[in-house]
């Protein structure tokens, strides 16, 4: 069975400190891996994604995540948080022959001034 | 080009009320997925559609919850009769291909039941 833990329940940080969210998966083949972001009464936005190949990824509004086979993370990082990244955060695992994403229960970030 | 659109966002009904949630997916998109999000939790699914045909429902509490997805276009979800544990937010989301891939999800509807 797949699944996802996301051990923060929230964050607070300061605006212009970095920011890194935990995420670790679990399943039993080659994993796709999602980083989406959920502003408050919005729905979900990709961040980011891994399908294969490099393991630091790259995505939208300064993020970047690192995929670490060995530890079955897959970690989202900002260098400098700005208040508008105060969202709520969701790791998310697939597979290449699956059709179905397994959320975490998500991380809420708060942004102090 | 236009996003994942879903009406209506708030919906305020008693227990035993039927409800029904709309989304028109983005053009050119053959699965569409409905997801169910509790507050303080991820999205869950509940259904997923290739096209017309519903190809995954097996978390669709079929007792009371139904969906129909008529020329492989938009979708409806319905709840009848609708409990208290229903209150929630349901996300649709559609992505272009069928295998795992980005969703482009919707706003949500949110759910109230009293």
């Amino acid at each position: 069975a797949q699944s996802v833990t996301q051990p923060d329940i929230h964050i607070t940080v300061s605006e212009g400190a970095s920011l890194e969210l935990r995420c670790n998966y679990s399943y039993g083949a080659t994993p796709y891996l999602f980083w989406y972001v959920q502003s408050p009464g919005q729905g979900l936005q990709l961040l980011l994604k891994y399908f294969s190949g490099d393991t630091l990824v790259q995505g939208i509004k300064g993020f970047e995540a690192e995929f670490k086979r060995s530890q079955s993370s897959f970690n989202l990082r900002k260098p400098s948080v700005h208040w508008s990244d105060a969202a709520e955060y969701f790791c998310a695992v697939g597979g290449a022959n699956d059709y179905k994403l397994s959320f975490g229960a998500g991380t809420t970030v708060t942004v102090r001034a | 080009e236009a996003g994942v659109v879903q009406s209506p966002r708030y919906k305020i009904i008693e227990k035993k009320q039927p409800v029904a949630f709309w989304c028109n997916p983005i053009s050119g998109h053959n699965t569409l997925y409905w997801y169910l999000q509790n507050l303080g939790q991820g999205p869950e699914l509940l259904i997923r559609y290739e096209n017309e045909e519903a190809v995954d429902d097996s978390q669709l509490p079929k007792d009371r919850f139904s969906a129909e997805r008529l020329k492989g276009v938009d979708s409806t979800l319905k709840i009848q009769p609708a409990e208290l544990g229903d209150s929630a937010v349901y996300l649709c989301a559609s992505s272009p291909g069928g295998k795992t891939g980005e969703l482009f999800f919707g706003e949500g509807s949110r759910l109230t039941v009293l």
